[in-house]
This record gives C-alpha cells, structure tokens and sequence, in this order.
C-alpha cells in the first residue's frame, strides 16, 4: 500500500535553529515525492519536488531510497518558515493523485 | 493570472441536505482533482479529472459523493444527504497535464454539516 507518514505533529524551534521535518514512505516501486507547505491563511502551494533537486527558500529535501525517506531540511529556520508541511507522494501507474502525509506544524520562535 | 477559484468559501448545511461546490481550474489545465482535508483523516484524495478520460473516482468515500467536470473547465463537487463527517474543508487542483505536473491549489471550501 501506498503511505506516507510524517512522525511529527509539531515542531518547535528558535530563530536561527536548525530544521528537520521527517518524512518516510511505503511504496513499492519508483514514487515522486513533494513536500508542500500551507502559510496561515494561505493555500496550500508547493514548496520542492526531489526531481528538481533544488533548494527553495532554504529548504533542501534528499530521497534515501533505502530508509524510503525524503525529510525537509533547513539550516537555519526564520520565524516566516512557520507553517504546516505535508510530505506527498505520487505512485507511477498513470494517474496523478498525491498522497499526503499527515503533516507538520513548524512553530519558529524569535 | 488568475489561480483555482473555489465557491463558496463557507457552506453551513443542515444534516441530510444536498450541497454542490464549485471550481474554476486555471485557464489551458486539463488535468483537475478533488482532495478532501479533515482533522481525522488529513489531505485525502477524492476524484481525478482528465481532459476527456473518465474520471479516476477511487477517493470517493461513498456513493453519496459525485463530481462533473463540464467543458472540460469547471468542476462541480456533489455530496447527497450531508452527515456530520462530511464536515471538512473541500481542496480544487489542477495541473497543466495528468503527468506528474505541479499541481495549483484552490483556497478550499469548508464545509460544516449540523
């Protein structure tokens, strides 16, 4: 079965701290994987995508297809990082659904 | 220009009674999906559309919910005889292709059934 699971409900940081959202996955063949993120009062948007391999507003993401984990990392958070982050995956097969994790909450304190 | 537009933004209903949401996917998409985000069960994935194709309705939770895409542009999301657990916020995607394109969220509509 397709799954996404993201072990933290919350995580609470300072100003200037390191961040790492983690982020594993079940799925048997080749998945995308995606983090997205929802700012308050906000849609939720795409944040990267591991294919890009590129680093948005800080944030880098690595596939480790042998511990099927893509966590989000960020050397140091800013107190606009604060927002829900969902991890997501989509399957090959031909369709396009996204299957999100459970999400996040990043607090960034000052 | 202009992203997915979703209506209404708020829909209070009373238990059994029908609603429809709206979306406007942006303009030239052809791919669109329905999510529904609840407290119990997260981001879930509802019905896909794509261009002509039948629609993927895997993600629906029962045959109380259905969905049209007409013109291949806007997309009508009906939920029969509410209950309480329908109660969530309904999310509009669409996605320039059904290929592993970015997909463009709508603000949502939240739904609260009494």
């Amino acid at each position: 079965a397709q799954r996404v699971t993201q072990p933290e409900k919350l995580l609470s940081v300072f100003k200037g701290a390191p961040v790492e959202l983690k982020c594993n996955y079940s799925y048997s063949g080749s998945p995308e994987l995606f983090w997205y993120v929802q700012y308050s009062r906000q849609r939720l948007q795409l944040l990267l995508r591991h294919i890009s391999r590129e680093s948005i507003k800080g944030f880098t993401a690595d596939l480790n297809k042998g511990e099927t984990s893509f966590h989000l990392k960020k050397p140091f958070a800013q107190e606009e990082d604060s927002a829900m982050y969902y991890c997501a995956l989509i399957g090959s097969g031909g369709y396009n659904k996204l299957i999100f994790g459970a999400g996040t909450r990043l607090a960034v304190h000052p | 220009g202009a992203g997915v537009s979703q209506s209404p933004s708020n829909k209070v209903t009373e238990k059994g009674k029908d609603v429809e949401l709206r979306c406007d996917p942006i303009s030239g998409h052809t791919a669109l999906y329905w999510y529904r985000q609840s407290l119990g069960q997260g981001l879930e994935f509802l019905i896909y559309f794509q261009g002509n194709s039948a629609p993927d309705k895997s993600g629906l939770p029962s045959d109380r919910f259905s969905a049209e895409r007409t013109g291949g542009s806007v997309s009508t999301l009906t939920i029969q005889r509410t209950q309480q657990e329908d109660s969530a916020v309904y999310l509009c995607a669409s996605s320039l292709s059904g290929t592993s394109d970015t997909q463009y969220f709508g603000p949502g509509t939240r739904l609260t059934v009494l």
